[in-house]
C-alpha cells in the first residue's frame, strides 16, 4: 500500500495563477483532508470530506476549492493564486468506522507552494 | 482559532533524558491525538486518548489527559537521537467529522 499519495511535491505560481493539488489514498478511507502548514502556526483545516460526493469548509476555506468525485481522490484548487497561500499543503485521510484506528488520519508527505 | 497551544515552543535535551510536552485546549473534546513530523517530512500518529481516559501507554511514549483542566501531556521516555522531530497534540470536537484542531508544536532536539 502506497497509503497517501500528493501531486505535485513542488510548485512555483505566479500571482494569479490557477493550479489544482491531487491527493490519493488506496486504504479505502471515508473521510479525506485537506490542510496548510504555516510556519509556527501549526496546521489549520481548508477542506473536508466524509465521503464520496462531498464536501465542506475547514477553518480557512476561502481561495480554495474542493472536489471527491472518488473515493479514492480528494482535489485541492486553487483559482486565483495570491501570495498569503504560500504554504505546506498536507492532505490526510481517516478510515471513519467504529474501532480503535477509526479516528487516526494518515498524512501524505506534502506539496510545498510558493506564489510570487 | 487555534484550539491547542503547547509548551515548551522548544526543547533541548541530552539522549537518554526524559522529554516531556504539554498540550492546552479550549473546549470539550471527543479525543486528543498526538503526531510527530520529521523536518520536511508529513505528520505520523503516535497515540490518541479519548476523554474517558486518563493514561495511554505505547512504548516509550506515555500520554495523560486531564478533562478538567483541558490539558495533556507526551512524555518521551529515554529519549533518542532519532526522536529529534516536532510534535503536534490535535484535538478532535466531534467524531462524526473528525476534524483535528492542532496546536502549534513543540520542537524537540535531543543531542547524541
Amino acid at each position: 500500500n502506497a497509503g497517501v499519495t500528493q501531486t505535485p511535491k513542488f510548485r512555483v505560481l505566479k500571482t494569479g495563477q490557477s493550479m489544482t493539488l491531487l491527493c490519493a489514498q488506496d486504504m479505502n478511507h471515508e473521510y479525506m483532508y485537506w490542510y496548510r502548514q504555516d510556519p509556527g502556526m501549526g496546521l489549520r483545516l481548508i477542506h473536508y470530506s466524509v465521503g464520496e460526493g462531498t464536501t465542506a469548509k475547514g477553518e480557512v476555506p476561502d481561495g480554495y476549492n474542493v472536489s471527491r468525485l472518488k473515493k479514492q481522490n480528494f482535489l485541492l484548487g486553487l483559482e486565483s493564486a495570491a501570495p498569503s497561500q504560500t504554504s505546506v499543503y498536507f492532505c490526510a485521510s481517516r478510515r471513519g468506522t467504529s474501532g480503535g484506528a477509526a479516528d487516526t488520519q494518515y498524512f501524505g508527505p506534502g506539496t510545498r507552494l510558493t506564489v510570487l | 482559532s487555534q484550539q491547542g497551544e503547547e509548551d515548551p515552543q522548544a526543547l533541548s535535551i541530552q539522549e537518554g533524558e526524559n522529554a516531556t510536552m504539554n498540550c492546552s485546549y479550549k473546549t470539550s473534546i471527543n479525543n486528543l491525538q498526538w503526531y510527530r513530523q520529521n523536518s520536511g517530512r508529513g505528520l505520523v500518529h503516535l497515540i490518541l486518548i479519548r476523554s474517558n481516559e486518563r493514561e495511554k501507554h505505547s512504548g516509550r511514549l506515555r500520554v495523560t489527559l486531564d478533562t478538567s483542566k483541558k490539558s495533556s501531556s507526551l512524555l518521551i521516555t529515554a529519549s533518542r537521537a532519532a526522536d529529534t522531530a516536532s510534535y503536534f497534540c490535535a484535538t478532535v470536537i466531534s467524531s462524526n467529522t473528525g476534524k483535528l484542531i492542532f496546536g502549534q508544536g513543540t520542537t524537540l532536539q535531543v543531542k547524541p
